[in-house]
């Protein structure tokens, strides 16, 4: 079945460090999203992109959609200690969209 | 609060028992989904539901799990005959239909879950 492959597992960077983490698929995606998770919360969207070669800006976060559709950027510029959390990747895996797979996500951890 | 409001948070129960989460989804939103969430990994989709009509299951969801959105607006899911496996992150999520980049974008609004352990 398909699978996101999120990379690196987990970080831990000092406050003021760029953050940039990845996601690669197994298939073609036509949607890719970022979420962020916070501990006892659900993901939140952080980034969606639909078209490949765009990137797309909110904040400091900066995500970029693969020119192949097989892969997905995310940038965290100038991390501040609220970055903490577990970054996922996502893309809908059926046909109508409606379903979303997850990839294992990325921690991240900011020391200030 | 008009997010996803989910109930309970969480849930201790014994093997065996059966339990039921609520959710309430944004008011204005007629998707619902359920996902599961197990430590170290991401949401695992479960169902989909447009209004009232149950589009779409996952094999995870077992004979055990059923989900029910009976007037289109909050939704149960209930797990009969718990198993130890079933602990777990119950999430919910709501999208409207129709938002930018077209009618199946991905983009969820989730509630902050419903936590089970089953002893």
């Amino acid at each position: 079945g398909q699978q996101l492959n999120q990379s690196p597992q987990s970080m831990f960077i000092q406050e003021g460090e760029d953050v940039s983490m990845n996601c690669t698929s197994s298939s073609i995606f036509n949607t890719w999203l970022w979420y962020k998770q916070e501990p006892g919360e659900g993901p939140v969207l952080l980034i969606a992109l639909y078209k490949a070669g765009e990137l797309t800006s909110n904040g400091r976060l900066t995500a970029q959609f693969g020119i192949t559709r097989k892969d997905s950027f995310l940038n965290i510029s100038a991390s501040i200690p609220s970055d903490v959390g577990i970054y996922f990747c996502a893309g809908p895996f059926n046909q109508a969209g409606t379903a979303l797979i997850f990839g294992k996500g990325t921690t991240l951890s900011v020391s200030s | 609060d008009t997010g996803v409001s989910q109930d309970p948070r969480h849930k201790i129960t014994k093997r065996g028992q059966n339990v039921t989460f609520r959710c309430d989804p944004i008011s204005e939103h007629n998707r619902l989904y359920w996902y599961r969430q197990t430590l170290g990994q991401g949401p695992e989709f479960l169902t989909y539901f447009q209004n009232e009509a149950q589009l779409e299951k996952s094999r995870l969801l077992s004979d055990r799990f059923s989900a029910e959105r009976p007037k289109g607006s909050f939704s149960t899911l209930e797990i009969q005959r718990t198993e130890q496996g079933d602990s777990a992150m119950y999430l919910c999520a709501s999208s409207p239909f129709g938002t930018s980049g077209g009618a199946n974008t991905g983009e969820l609004f989730f509630g902050e879950g419903s936590r089970l352990t089953v002893l």
